[in-house]
């Protein structure tokens, strides 16, 4: 089936800091999405994205969708506190068979006081 | 609006018993979909509900795992006789379109099987 590398696996940063996490894949997917978990929520759609190439912004967001549709990034601008939290990728093949999305590992964002 | 609730929480089980977790979608969604995230790992895909029909339950992991949607609003995940591998975060999520990737999840159930 198929896999998502996704990295790092973690990352302890300062507040203010900026932040990068990214996606890869050896599978061509026609949707990327970036999706947040909270401790003791479920995961909470944060960005999706529909088009090779592009570049979507929400907030101090920004994602954007690899031309080789194997690949995706997530960058957080200025982070704060609330933006502590595990950080899913995820890829959507459609009429590939299997419908639901294929999950990267999670990047823990940790930020220190 | 409610959002997509699951119960219970939590449950902790001897291995060889059975377990049954429901998930109720946000009303309206046709899709519903099971998810599992074993400790570290990714979040796989179990299988996927459009209203009372499995319109893909390849993610299953054997025949020790039975989901349902009689009705086609709430759903249930058995797991009879459960075993120390299953234990996990099982999340639900629903969503009103087909071939989307925007979900709503769930807070997830998680599963000790000791």
């Amino acid at each position: 089936g198929q896999q998502l590398n996704q990295s790092p696996q973690s990352m302890f940063i300062q507040e203010g800091e900026d932040v990068s996490m990214n996606c890869t894949s050896s599978s061509i997917f026609n949707t990327w999405l970036w999706y947040k978990q909270d401790p003791g929520e479920g995961p909470v759609l944060l960005i999706a994205l529909y088009k090779a190439g592009e570049l979507t912004s929400n907030g101090r967001l920004t994602a954007q969708f690899g031309i080789t549709r194997k690949d995706s990034f997530l960058n957080i601008s200025a982070s704060i506190p609330s933006d502590v939290g595990i950080y899913f990728c995820a890829g959507q093949l459609i009429g590939g068979g299997a419908d639901g999305l294929t999950f990267g590992k999670g990047t823990h964002l940790i930020i220190q006081p | 609006e409610a959002g997509v609730t699951q119960f219970p929480s939590h449950s902790v089980i001897e291995k060889g018993q059975t377990v049954t977790l429901r998930c109720d979608p946000i009303s309206g969604h046709d899709n519903l979909y099971w998810y599992r995230r074993v400790m570290g790992k990714e979040i796989k895909f179990l299988l996927h509900f459009v209203k009372e029909s499995k319109q893909d339950e390849s993610g299953m992991p054997n025949n020790r795992f039975l989901a349902e949607r009689t009705g086609g609003t709430y759903s249930t995940l058995k797991v009879q006789p459960a075993e120390l591998e299953d234990s996990g975060v099982y999340f639900c999520a629903s969503s009103p379109n087909l071939n989307t990737g925007e979900l709503f999840f769930g807070e997830g159930s998680r599963l000790t099987v000791l």
